[in-house]
């Protein structure tokens, strides 16, 4: 079954204990992206990659960093978590590259993180 | 880039046809128009894309005049289960190092 697929689903933790949350997609998709989801404000989206070694930053990047040393993981870190970061996070996927421009993004089902 | 402006709620009857706008008066040449909808607890889901004029699929259709400033997306008789949040997207995969503006969605109530 395709899918993206985020782990942990819900973490609570405490002010600068460094976290990650991994993201993978099992549709060999090149783009992947991270989005923060809080209330009133929509989705907005943190980082995102075209392909393997290749991220960029999106409208909210302050305070995280993503690496994509594979094609089909795309994690992302928190290395210093501040309680403005408690947020629903999801990770998405599509195909990308000349021949497949817009393709729709696939999303997984949500990280809900909690920064005491 | 280019930004996005939804009603924030909706509401709806059984069996009416819905129809959500958004505005996005800053859209650029490649951009697309895509919507998604969501449930509670779930992660998004693409419903329809479009760049000009109307596109039909089988679950909705999605209008797009001349300008290309706005977008309906129109949902024929809707039922309970079409209770959601349903997003506009304004972007294009393929114009690089460009980030993907969704708009702050549009809730929408199906009521019997």
């Amino acid at each position: 079954e395709a899918q993206v697929t985020q782990n942990p689903r819900y973490l609570i933790t405490v002010t600068g204990k460094k976290l990650t949350v991994t993201c993978s997609q099992n549709m060999n998709h090149e783009y992947m992206s991270w989005y923060r989801q809080d209330p009133g404000l929509g989705l907005r989206q943190i980082y995102y990659s075209m392909n393997v070694e290749v991220t960029d930053k999106g409208d909210v990047p302050e305070g995280y960093k993503v690496s994509r040393k594979e094609k089909r993981n795309f994690p992302l870190i928190l290395e210093s978590p501040s309680p403005n970061q408690t947020s629903l996070y999801f990770c998405a996927s599509s195909l990308w590259g000349r021949g497949n421009s817009n393709q729709p993004q696939h999303f997984g089902d949500g990280t809900r993180l909690s920064i005491l | 880039l280019a930004k996005t402006t939804q009603p924030i709620s909706m509401d709806s009857y059984e069996g009416q046809e819905v129809n959500i706008t958004c505005s996005h008066n800053n859209i650029a040449t490649n951009d697309y128009i895509t919507w998604y909808q969501q449930f509670p607890s779930q992660g998004p889901r693409f419903i329809i894309q479009g760049y000009k004029t109307k596109v039909t699929n089988e679950v909705a259709s999605l209008f797009i005049p001349a300008d290309r400033k706005s977008s309906t997306l129109s949902l024929p008789r809707v039922s309970l289960s079409d209770t959601a949040v349903y997003y506009c997207l304004v972007g294009a995969y393929n114009s690089g190092n460009t980030p993907l503006v969704f708009g702050k969605g549009t809730r929408l109530s199906v009521i019997a």
